[in-house]
């Protein structure tokens, strides 16, 4: 059962403006949540990460803002740029008796057009 | 440099071979995990191992295998009971007393069945 949702297989957004990448999950029991960009034929890379204690950090172009009553987290990236175009992961991890687990969503792949 | 390298970048098996895709880091991680990606279904867990010599099953083990006979290595046999093997393949490592970002992944695999 898939625990981390990305509703939104794709989105297109113009160059300047905004992009908002959603993400909702189900366990409660997730105390870090993580954003990864990923190229074609390339891994993942992270890019940035959010403490469930947390309800927002911000680096440079990139917000995460976390919503716990809501189960809900997004990526905000502002301004949008061409480069940006890839697909984003979001991704929630779990301690166990193993050690940390990170649940992927599946993904949202962006457009960034001229 | 330190970091994680996977080969071959692409392969190509007959049906009914087995294939074993490398992985090889030089960050002196302890965890190693295996990941397969298909188009809109996110990152699913193969298998992992945080200690040498041992290694556990993910979500979707069936018709694979590993081992971890050194730190370093966690290659990955793509058997012929595997119904689907066609996909893109990424390893990845951390250091198990880091924070979940402390995944680095590899560039991939793209395994094709001919």
């Amino acid at each position: 059962d898939q625990q981390v949702k990305q509703n939104s297989p794709s989105l297109s957004v113009q160059e300047g403006r905004i992009s908002i990448l959603n993400c909702d999950y189900t366990n409660s029991m997730f105390d870090y949540f993580l954003w990864y960009k990923k190229y074609p034929a390339e891994g993942p890379t992270f890019l940035i990460s959010i403490s469930s204690i947390k309800d927002k950090n911000e680096d440079g172009r990139f917000t995460v803002f976390l919503n716990k009553s809501a189960k809900h987290l997004s990526l905000h990236i502002v301004p949008s740029q061409p480069g940006d175009s890839a697909v984003y992961f979001c991704a929630a991890s779990v301690w166990t008796d193993s050690g940390y687990a990170l649940n992927f969503g599946k993904g949202t792949s962006l457009l960034v057009t001229p | 440099d330190g970091g994680i390298t996977q080969s071959p970048k692409y392969l190509f098996r007959k049906e009914g071979q087995n294939v074993t895709l490398s992985c090889e880091q030089n960050l002196n991680h302890d965890a190693m995990y295996w990941y397969r990606q298909d188009p809109g279904q996110g990152l699913r867990l193969i298998y992992y191992s945080q200690i040498v010599n041992d290694f556990q099953k993910g979500d979707i083990a069936e018709g694979y295998s590993v081992s971890r006979e050194k730190k370093e290595s966690f290659p990955l046999t793509v058997t012929s009971a595997q119904k689907n093997p066609t996909a893109f393949y990424l390893c990845a490592s951390r250091e198990l007393r880091d924070s979940p970002y402390g995944y680095t992944f590899g560039s991939g695999t793209r395994l094709t069945v001919v």
